[in-house]
């Protein structure tokens, strides 16, 4: 079955660092852009970051700018998001997502998602 | 700061027609297309609408979505009590290089 795994998530302190792992299975993962996106306890869905299918373009919403980043491994079929000096804001489930294009990616539109990992940051 | 715009609730009948819109400016909405997921809390959000029409396959045919300006809006038809769920709209903001979601708008079925 074609689907994101991800895993990382758990408790850490305001300041501290985590990082996410999404593993990609039953499709190229090389040739599709990926995307982390969030969602705080009773709030939306919040786009974090985006990077292509090579891994040489990414970006990140101004909130996460500086703190955290985005990466990929395509032989290992894995993407990954470093998160440095994270506040009490950053508690979310986080969600890893496929585009939707092969190659050249939409970066808005994403055809498979994983089902989340939980990250909370609290003393 | 670009934001897309959308009402916080929706409500409507079995069988009704609904509508949901969604307001962006002239570097998100009015440049780019609009994408539209359906998210029923505590699972993934699924792909409803992208490139601002176009269906992936297994969306069945109630749901439409459209754009004109700097709006879009997404229309459902002959609603059923399992469209019940939060809808986001999604546009790629060129002003920020980034993605924006809409707040979401929470769809009940009465």
């Amino acid at each position: 079955e074609v689907q994101l795994l991800e895993s990382g998530g758990g408790l850490v302190q305001p300041g501290g660092s985590l990082r996410l792992s999404c593993a990609a299975s039953r499709f190229t993962f090389k040739d599709y852009a990926m995307t982390w996106v969030r969602q705080a306890p009773g709030k939306g869905l919040e786009w974090v970051s985006g990077i292509s299918a090579s891994g040489a373009i990414s970006y990140h919403a101004d909130s996460v700018k500086g703190r955290f980043t985005i990466s990929r491994d395509n032989s290992k079929s894995t993407l990954y998001l470093q998160m440095n000096t994270l506040r009490a804001e950053d508690t979310a489930i986080y969600y890893c997502a496929k585009d939707l294009n092969f190659g050249s990616g939409t970066y808005d539109t994403f055809d498979l998602w994983g089902q989340g990992t939980m990250v909370t940051v609290a003393s | 700061q670009p934001v897309l715009t959308q009402p916080p609730s929706a409500s409507g009948t079995p069988g009704q027609r609904v509508t949901m819109s969604c307001s962006g400016s002239s570097s998100n909405i009015g440049s780019n297309h609009v994408t539209w997921y359906q998210h029923f809390p505590g699972t993934a959000p699924t792909l409803l609408m992208y490139r601002n029409n176009q269906r992936p396959s297994g969306v069945p045919d109630r749901f439409s979505g459209s754009k004109s300006g700097t709006s879009a809006s997404l229309a459902i038809s002959g609603l059923q009590s399992e469209d019940e769920a939060d809808y986001y709209c999604v546009a790629w903001d060129d002003s920020l290089k980034g993605l924006l979601f809409g707040g979401g708008t929470k769809l009940t079925v009465l």
